[in-house]
């Protein structure tokens, strides 16, 4: 079946940037999401990009689409405390309800 | 904004007993999935719902069922629990079709 592959652990200093990646397999992904898990929480939809699209930034987070080499990241910048967390990336092809979820990214920010 | 609710964060159930766990939504969304989260292993599906009364098996169903009577309401039943069903349970909605998934916050279910 499809897969989406992520990196286990990311460790970053704060006020760093860190950056997320995500590979992906299936050639007829529609969407593109990143969902961030605080410890104990669901998972919150922090931003989305159409597979037509090669960027979206929105505030401290940049998403790129490298689409030829089904890649994904999630830049953020100036990076917090507040930001360490789980993060997930996940794809869905036009024709189906169920996204494929990474097995997520544990993004640790230390001072 | 879209807003999902489960309707326990902790709960504490006894082996053999019959769990029901329920989550609304307020945003009139078609789909409605429910998930559990163990380390290690991810996200994985337990079962999913496209209408009212519809309802289609996920990757692991085995000892689960589901209830979909109001577009806003879907039940996941642990029909009769066992240890190996302590886990992190997830309910989410999206809009139609391809659209984004929105969480609940998550049961954290023990089974003792």
């Amino acid at each position: 079946g499809e897969d989406v592959e992520q990196s286990l652990f990311l460790s970053v200093r704060e006020g760093d940037s860190s950056v997320i990646n995500c590979t992906y397999t299936d050639s007829s992904s529609t969407y593109l999401y990143w969902y961030k898990q605080e410890p104990g929480a669901g998972l919150q939809l922090l931003t989305y990009i159409f597979s037509n699209m090669d960027m979206k930034q929105d505030q401290r987070l940049t998403v790129l689409l490298n689409k030829k080499d089904k890649h994904l990241s999630l830049r953020i910048a100036d990076t917090q405390t507040g930001d360490s967390a789980i993060y997930f990336c996940a794809e869905i092809s036009g024709g189906s309800y169920i996204p494929t979820f990474g097995r997520g990214t544990s993004l640790i920010v230390h001072p | 904004d879209v807003k999902v609710t489960q309707s326990s964060r902790y709960l504490v159930k006894r082996t053999g007993e019959k769990v029901f766990l329920e989550c609304v939504q307020d945003m009139d969304h078609e789909n409605m999935f429910w998930y559990r989260q163990d380390p290690g292993l991810g996200l994985r599906l337990i079962y999913f719902s496209y209408d009212v009364k519809m309802k289609e098996k996920g990757d692991i169903p085995e000892g689960y069922s589901v209830s979909r009577e109001k577009k806003e309401r879907f039940s996941l039943i642990l029909e009769s629990a066992s240890t190996n069903q302590t886990s992190m349970y997830l309910c989410a909605s999206s809009l139609a079709g391809a659209q984004p998934q929105h969480f609940g916050d998550g049961t954290r279910l023990s089974i003792l």
